[in-house]
């Protein structure tokens, strides 16, 4: 099976800089994405990582190190309108065809 | 271009009822996954499919059947709803061709009472 850990809530600053962290324990995984979902709406995608490394799309960066279990999203620059929660998860198997595995999600709450 | 679509947005069952989930794409993918949100357990995979006439469980699929008869639809069927399957329900495609492009749409709230 897929075991996904994210912080259940975080609280940054307009203008600052948050990392939101990622930890799976897994047999193996396509790609890991992250979403981002507003209240009452469908995730959003962000990014998505296959190999070791940061992406980097904008505001938003994401890293994956495989050998450690380990993401993250950065988010630099932050707005009002980043408030909402940020969804780690993993791709299973099949090329994408099997779906994908969630974490619980992580509620960032921005502060003026 | 609608994307995913899915209805109802909104609904209200009996406990026993049953009812059906209807997921459409116009995109020609075919992956079509059902989700379901409950708060503090963020998505879990209920069904998936791989193509029509191909479908397999996820996580958590007791008390949900599904049919894929065609590329285009993939519905969600509760035979006898039950106040546990309360939840927002999210319904996504995405092509063979491109694992990481994956479709999701608006969801539907279904509440069992």
């Amino acid at each position: 099976g897929q075991n996904i850990d994210q912080p259940t809530e975080m609280t940054a600053t307009e203008g600052a800089i948050v990392q939101i962290n990622c930890t799976y324990q897994t047999s193996g995984f396509n790609g890991l994405f992250w979403y981002q979902q507003h209240a009452g709406e469908a995730p959003t995608f962000l990014s998505y990582n296959v190999l070791d490394g940061l992406e980097e799309k904008g505001r938003f960066s994401s890293f994956l190190s495989r050998s450690k279990g380990y993401s993250y999203l950065l988010l630099k620059e932050l707005q009002m309108k980043d408030s909402a929660s940020y969804l780690c998860a993993l791709q299973r198997g099949g090329g994408g065809a099997d779906g994908l595995t969630f974490g619980k999600g992580t509620h960032l709450i921005i502060q003026p | 271009n609608a994307g995913v679509t899915q209805t109802p947005k909104f609904q209200v069952l009996k406990t026993g009822q049953s009812m059906t989930l209807q997921c459409a794409q116009d995109m020609n993918h075919e992956y079509m996954s059902w989700y379901r949100q409950d708060p503090g357990m963020g998505l879990r995979l209920i069904h998936y499919s791989v193509g029509a006439g191909i479908t397999d469980q996820g996580e958590v699929p007791n008390g949900y059947n599904v049919s894929r008869s065609t590329t285009e639809d993939f519905p969600l069927r509760l035979l006898s709803a039950a106040p546990s399957q309360t939840s927002v329900y999210f319904c996504a495609s995405s092509p063979r061709s491109s694992g990481n492009t994956i479709y999701f749409g608006e969801g539907s709230w279904l509440t069992v009472v």
